[in-house]
């Protein structure tokens, strides 16, 4: 099993919402990712999570809130988003260690829109 | 902040020719440099690696290239299919922080 699986695909929500979007791995890996991609543009760096501990926090607006529950899931919970935070979002997990690329698996993402 | 970026936006091919997808970089301490490949409503996907200690590696159908002297990073993909039009991202790691290129969208013509 190499995949990295996200749900809902597809999410939309007012920006008075409270919504998560969630992310499930079973490749063992202990670094778990978050990336902001707007159309036609590179993904962009959220969260980290090594060893289910958040190690990068790219500045982040609070409104979006990671979860790591344990090495196998990661969560991003969101409320009172604006319509700009409209983006694919995408998780993505490796393993970790000296000598690996840490090789980054990805989802397909969550496409969420904001209203 | 440093940054990744790739030299063109868009790439046409046609299909059986060879494609160079180039990018330049600024960081010195990044450790790998990786290669993604992202097509429409889909996640990017890892194509190939190269070790900052390396000048260059090939994988299956597809080269990478790192000149660390002008920061330089190129893929090159052999006879190109149709199943590569994509759109590809340079990445470039230091320590657990993976930062990507702006990406070049690539069309193999028939």
């Amino acid at each position: 099993d190499t995949e990295v699986t996200q749900t809902p695909k597809h999410l939309v929500m007012g920006m008075t919402n409270k919504k998560s979007l969630k992310c499930e791995q079973h490749m063992g890996h202990r670094a778990m990712y978050w990336y902001k991609q707007k159309a036609k543009k590179p993904p962009e760096l959220m969260f980290v999570y090594s060893y289910e501990k958040l190690s990068i926090n790219e500045s982040v607006p609070s409104r979006f809130s990671p979860e790591c529950p344990n090495s196998s899931l990661l969560n991003l919970h969101l409320h009172a988003l604006q319509p700009e935070d409209s983006a694919l979002y995408l998780c993505a997990s490796s393993q970790m260690g000296s000598g690996s690329s840490g090789e980054l698996f990805f989802g397909e993402g969550s496409r969420l829109t904001v209203l | 902040g440093e940054s990744v970026g790739l030299h063109l936006p868009t790439l046409s091919v046609q299909e059986g020719d060879n494609s160079i997808i180039n990018c330049a970089y600024s960081n010195s301490a990044s450790d790998y440099f990786i290669w993604y490949k992202q097509e429409s409503g889909k996640g990017p996907q890892f194509i190939i690696d190269i070790r900052s200690n390396m000048d260059k590696r090939q994988g299956q159908r597809v080269t990478v290239l790192l000149n660390k002297t002008v920061k330089h990073l190129s893929l090159q993909i052999a006879a190109t299919q149709p199943g590569d039009s994509a759109v590809y991202f340079c990445a470039e790691r230091d320590d657990y922080k993976l930062s990507f290129g702006a990406g070049t969208t690539v069309t193999v013509r028939a």
